[in-house]
C-alpha cells in the first residue's frame, strides 16, 4: 500500500472558520486527490494535482482550495466551512505510470456544526 | 464523457452463498475498469483492476469480475460469501486522457453477510 497519511483524522469545526486539511504520501506519485464521501453519492471529486503546483478543479470545487508545494504534500482548505461541508474527506495518489489505480488515505471525517 | 453504474446500493447475501455485485459502465475510449472495498471507517483498497489484458480478472479475497464489452459490464463475483466480505464495494472507470488521470466512481453497493 502506498504510505498516505491524513490529518487531523477528525474535526470539528463551527460554520465560517477556515480549515485546512493535509495529505502526506511517502511514495513520490506524481498525481494527488481529494474526494468527498456522501451517502448515496459515492466519491466525488474535490480538486487534484499532477505535479507540484499544478492543480485542477474537480465536480464539486466549489467552496475549496487546494495547494501542493512539494511532491508529498497536498493540502485542502475549506476558506469558510459551511455545513454542507460535513462529510469524509479521503486523499488518493497514482504513480502516474501503468494502469491508473489509485492509493487512498484513511480519511478525514469532518463535522462542521 | 466515462460513467459507471453499479445497480443495487444494497446487496444482502448469506454466508457461503455467491456474492454478485453488478456494475455498468459508458466509456467512449477502451475503458480501465476497477473495482475497490470499503471497509468500516477505513479507506478504499483496490480489489481488482481490468486493463485490457485478459477479461476475467482475479483479485484479492477471492474475488473475480469478468469484462463483457458487448454488455459493457465488469460484474463482480465471489463464489462464496464470507463475513469478511461485509463492506461497500464501489466500481470506477478511467477517465485518462491529457494529464487529467482520474477516476469516475460509481455510488456504491453495501453488501451484508447473513449468517
Amino acid at each position: 500500500d502506498a504510505g498516505i497519511t491524513q490529518s487531523p483524522r477528525h474535526k470539528v469545526t463551527e460554520t465560517g472558520t477556515p480549515v485546512t486539511l493535509r495529505c502526506h504520501q511517502t511514495e513520490n506519485h506524481r498525481y494527488m486527490y481529494w474526494y468527498r464521501q456522501d451517502p448515496g453519492h459515492g466519491l466525488r471529486l474535490i480538486h487534484y494535482s499532477y505535479g507540484v503546483k499544478d492543480t485542477d478543479k474537480g465536480e464539486v470545487s466549489d467552496g475549496y482550495s487546494v495547494s501542493r508545494s512539494k511532491t508529498e504534500d497536498f493540502l485542502l482548505t475549506l476558506e469558510s466551512a459551511t455545513s454542507s461541508q460535513t462529510s469524509v474527506y479521503f486523499c488518493a495518489t497514482a504513480s502516474g505510470t501503468g494502469h491508473l489505480e489509485q492509493y487512498f488515505g484513511p480519511g478525514t471525517r469532518l463535522t462542521v456544526t | 464523457a466515462q460513467s459507471v453504474t453499479q445497480l443495487g446500493s444494497h446487496v444482502s447475501v448469506s454466508e457461503g452463498a455467491l456474492v454478485l455485485l453488478r456494475c455498468n459502465y459508458s466509456s467512449s475510449v477502451p475503458p480501465y475498469l476497477f473495482w475497490y472495498v470499503q471497509y468500516p471507517n477505513q479507506g478504499l483498497q483496490l480489489l481488482l483492476k481490468y486493463t485490457s489484458a485478459a477479461t476475467l480478472v482475479k483479485g484479492i479475497n477471492g474475488f473475480e469480475a469478468e469484462f463483457k464489452k458487448s454488455e459493457t459490464s465488469f460484474h463482480l463475483t465471489k463464489p462464496s460469501a464470507h463475513m469478511s466480505d461485509a463492506a461497500e464495494y464501489f466500481c470506477a472507470v478511467s477517465d485518462y486522457g491529457g494529464a487529467t488521470n482520474k477516476l469516475i466512481f460509481g455510488t456504491g453497493t453495501l453488501l451484508a453477510v447473513q449468517p
